[in-house]
């Protein structure tokens, strides 16, 4: 049962521009919605977080924009770079559950 | 720190052997994770401990999985007997029990049972 769903599954950008990764969640008990980057051979690395009491949260050229009523999230790579290259989950948990809810992930490349 | 280690990296194993993975989490953290990828299904969480004890195991696919935490520092996963569905990459994670929405994976283990 797919609780987060990712897209798109992959993307190309050229350097500079701006790379959109959207997620959609059914269960409104979720209570944070993280971004994890994941790099060819490695595990997945926590990028960005965001709570449902806000609806942006911007870390250098990382935001993620956050629909509580739409029930869905985002992230934006502002000046996307060719080291930016890698798959990005997003992933949700509920409250009080220790249960991490990932997107099916999607292939980020941008060309130099 | 070293980070959460993993071993082996790789792992190659005909079916109906004993597979058994290593997790070594952050030194400190108190709650560790199981989970495996696959292009199918992505990652699922396969079972979790705090503080050494099992907590949910819901995510383990069959009683062919086990999972043991005997101290802080260490745990394994085990497969018995492996067939060549459960190929997959197994990731390892660990966190504070207060902050498990900050998970800390392992590189990850690639297991391809033939």
């Amino acid at each position: 049962q797919q609780q987060v769903k990712q897209s798109p599954q992959s993307l190309i950008v050229q350097k500079g521009g701006i790379s959109i990764i959207n997620c959609a969640y059914e269960n409104t008990a979720f209570d944070y919605f993280p971004w994890y980057q994941q790099f060819p051979g490695k595990g997945p690395a926590l990028l960005i977080a965001i709570r449902p009491d806000v609806s942006e949260k911007k870390e250098g050229r990382f935001t993620i924009s956050f629909n509580k009523s739409a029930k869905q999230f985002s992230l934006h790579i502002m000046d996307s770079q060719p080291g930016d290259s890698a798959t990005y989950f997003c992933a949700a948990r509920r409250i009080g559950n220790n249960d991490m809810r990932f997107g099916a992930g999607t292939r980020l490349t941008v060309k130099p | 720190d070293a980070g959460v280690i993993q071993s082996p990296r790789h792992e190659v194993t005909e079916m109906g052997q004993e597979v058994t993975l290593r997790c070594k989490p952050i030194s400190g953290h108190n709650s560790l994770f199981w989970y495996r990828q696959t292009m199918m299904r992505g990652l699922e969480l396969l079972i979790y401990f705090n503080n050494n004890v099992p907590i949910d195991d819901s995510g383990m696919p069959e009683d062919r999985f086990s999972a043991k935490m005997p101290n802080a520092s260490f745990s394994t996963l085990k497969i018995q007997p492996s067939e060549p569905r459960d190929s997959a990459v197994y990731f390892c994670a660990s966190s504070l029990m207060r902050e498990t929405e900050k998970l800390f994976f392992g590189s990850g283990t690639q297991l391809s049972v033939l």
